[in-house]
């Protein structure tokens, strides 16, 4: 199916844990994005991408870490997973820079 | 830095009324400005695209209109129907970058 898709959709992990969420997408669009949706903060840039191996900060970087090998993922990690990074957390890809163009349906992640 | 703001925060209305939802950002140098709808649970799902050099968008019963000099946007919803209770964010990028300023939405509830 055409799309982007996330998994998982829901993640519980401990602190100090490292996890990684995944992000596809099958339009070979060039641009794609990571951000954290939580309540009071709205949506938040975590990281971007505008092509394969090219990869740059958003808002609230730290933390987590990108890999952009391949045009359709955009693995996001998180190196050692803090409560703080308890959110919901959506990926997007764009064709341009004219829009934001498709967004994943969102990882729900509990760290305990 | 560009900030976005949404207001009302939340909106409660009778089927077929007409509504005003508002969308003001502090840069006016931007390219573009976003409508978005979000349902529970789910991503984002673009609405209308405003190209800076464009007053207005149409879409079915949807129009936004942009106003950079005074940094206002506005989604007008026409004959509100259930269907269309969501969360509505706009977003709009600083001067000179393509990556969006989400707001923190409007949540609209519309009963029959």
């Amino acid at each position: 199916d055409a799309g982007i898709t996330q998994s998982p959709r829901y993640k519980i992990t401990e602190t100090g844990r490292q996890v990684t969420l995944m992000c596809h997408q099958t339009w070979s669009h060039s641009y794609m994005f990571w951000y954290r949706q939580d309540l009071g903060h709205g949506l938040r840039l975590i990281y971007y991408s505008a092509a394969a191996d090219i990869t740059d900060k958003g808002e609230v970087p730290d933390g987590y870490v990108v890999s952009r090998s391949k045009t359709e993922n955009f693995p996001l990690t998180l190196e050692s997973a803090t409560r703080s990074q308890t959110s919901v957390y959506f990926c997007a890809s764009s064709e341009s820079t004219s829009a934001q163009g498709y967004f994943g349906a969102g990882t729900r992640l509990s760290v305990l | 830095k560009q900030e976005v703001t949404q207001i009302p925060a939340a909106l409660s209305v009778p089927e077929g009324e007409n509504l005003v939802l508002n969308c003001s950002f502090t840069d006016s140098a931007i390219y573009n400005l976003q409508w978005f709808r979000q349902d529970p649970g789910k991503g984002l799902t673009s609405l209308l695209l405003i190209q800076s050099s464009q007053r207005e968008q149409t879409s079915g019963r949807l129009n936004a209109s942009l106003d950079k000099s005074s940094g206002r946007s506005t989604l007008y919803i026409a004959a509100s129907q259930p269907g269309d209770s969501a969360t509505y964010l706009c977003a709009a990028p600083s001067g000179g970058s393509y990556i969006p300023t989400f707001g923190r939405g409007t949540s609209l509830i519309v009963h029959p």
